[in-house]
């Protein structure tokens, strides 16, 4: 049982490009979100889903898109990357929107130069 | 806005000891707190929750603290072992809202030898 799967784990940008965080989950969870994690602060939620077909914006969803075509994958797209998005990115998932138990993959540590 | 926070960013313990972590929080409408641990280059791994009706909840070496007067959470953490040294989160959820936990910064525990 793999849990909550990320790739890639490191990735250095340039301003301007685009890219997909990919994020995979095979526990059957509804629930899926995105997090990002910056020096001295807490996760902070940039996007969610409550099931296939179903996304929202969470607190800091600017610069960032995210689709959920399957129970099992939610990628986050970075439009046009800036330097303020030079960030530690989790994706976490859970039973359903009443659990707060989350299962958090290992991080994609992203670089934008 | 509402927010919840760490008092101490560094808590250093001697192996054997035991640890006491606090957090205080600002939103009285939240239904659940939850504490996560972070080992370095991992993703946070769910420790305990509670439910804002409960004053004490006990795991396994883990208790946590919840005094609603003055908004204040704790994890206590008996007999601190080596494997015990990562950050630790403290997070509130309010469910009606959409399960979108708020994170605190952190605190690091270290454990002496």
């Amino acid at each position: 049982n793999a849990g909550v799967t990320q790739t890639p784990k490191f990735q250095v940008l340039k301003t301007g490009q685009s890219m997909t965080l990919q994020c995979a989950q095979d526990m059957n969870h509804e629930y899926m979100s995105w997090y990002r994690q910056d020096p001295g602060m807490g996760l902070r939620l940039i996007h969610y889903s409550v099931g296939a077909g179903i996304t929202d914006q969470g607190e800091v969803p600017n610069g960032y898109n995210v689709s959920r075509s399957t129970t099992e994958d939610f990628p986050l797209r970075l439009l046009s990357a800036a330097p303020s998005q030079t960030s530690v990115y989790f994706c976490a998932s859970t039973r359903d929107r009443t659990n707060e138990k989350l299962f958090f993959g290992s991080g994609t540590q992203l670089s934008v130069l | 806005g509402e927010s919840v926070g760490l008092h101490l960013p560094t808590l250093s313990v001697q192996e054997g000891d035991n640890s006491i972590i606090n957090c205080a929080y600002s939103n009285s409408a939240s239904d659940y707190f939850i504490w996560y641990k972070q080992e370095s280059g991992k993703g946070p791994q769910f420790i305990i929750d509670i439910r804002s009706n409960m004053d004490k909840r006990q795991g396994q070496r883990v208790t946590v603290l919840l005094n609603k007067t003055v908004k204040h959470l704790s994890l206590q953490i008996a007999a601190t072992q080596p494997g015990d040294s990562a950050v630790y989160f403290c997070a509130e959820n309010k469910r009606a809202a959409g399960n979108k936990l708020t994170f605190g910064g952190g605190t690091r525990v270290l454990v002496k030898p």
